[in-house]
């Protein structure tokens, strides 16, 4: 109850594409999903978070979309480019307290 | 402002050694993680520490992994007589106290066991 699963393990976008990243969990305590962005040799980099009082947050040219009821949440990242090339977590917690983490997403934005 | 540093950030041992890698949380911040990183793989939470209470332990995969921090903020995360398969990489984390803050996280120490 505890997992969170994230799908795709890899994703390759065309420049200018959108790419999605879908996360699904069990634990309905859960109360906050952050999703990171990682780059080799770094450590994970807040990207957008979302509450689950709220069924979309869109910063810039990324969206989470949540469905509560289906447990879902999903990373959208419109007119995708090469620097976007990373790897991306999503998460999920109660309160203050440690993260769960999906397996991870490698994605490839080609130019 | 200075993020979360972490030292060393490449630490090469032989099997059977001890390693203490450090953390450094962000000014402030009451709340640090520790998660461990395998190749190619998600973030395994560790231990988690919150102002004066007692640190969470649960991640702890052996008794010779423990971790403390000293005044409420360096921590220092200590491998007793390593295995190979403690080869990953150690990422530190701080968040400020209240509901919903985001973990903000160091670039870790990427440990090799020889």
């Amino acid at each position: 109850q505890q997992q969170v699963k994230q799908s795709p393990q890899s994703l390759i976008v065309q420049k200018g594409g959108i790419s999605i990243i879908n996360c699904a969990y069990e634990n309905t305590a859960f109360d906050y999903f952050p999703w990171y962005q990682q780059f080799p040799g770094k450590g994970p980099a807040l990207l957008i978070a979302i509450r689950p009082d709220v069924s979309e947050k869109k910063e810039g040219r990324f969206t989470i979309s949540f469905n509560k009821s289906a447990k879902q949440f999903s990373l959208h990242i419109m007119d995708s480019q090469p620097g976007d090339s990373a790897t991306y977590f999503c998460a999920a917690s109660k309160g203050t307290y440690k993260y769960i983490f999906g397996t991870g997403t490698r994605l490839k934005v080609l130019a | 402002g200075a993020g979360v540093s972490q030292s060393p950030s490449n630490k090469v041992t032989e099997k059977g050694k001890d390693v203490e890698l450090r953390c450094d949380p962000i000014s402030g911040h009451t709340a640090l993680y520790w998660y461990r990183q395998s190749l190619g793989q998600g973030l395994e939470f560790l231990i988690y520490f919150q102002g004066n209470s007692a640190p969470d332990k649960s991640g702890l995969p052996s008794d010779r992994f423990s971790a403390e921090r000293t005044g409420g903020s360096v921590s220092t995360l200590t491998i007793q007589r390593t295995q190979q398969e403690d080869s990953a990489v150690y990422l530190c984390a701080s968040s400020l106290e209240q509901s919903n803050q985001p973990q903000h996280f160091g670039d870790g120490t990427r440990l090799s066991i020889l």
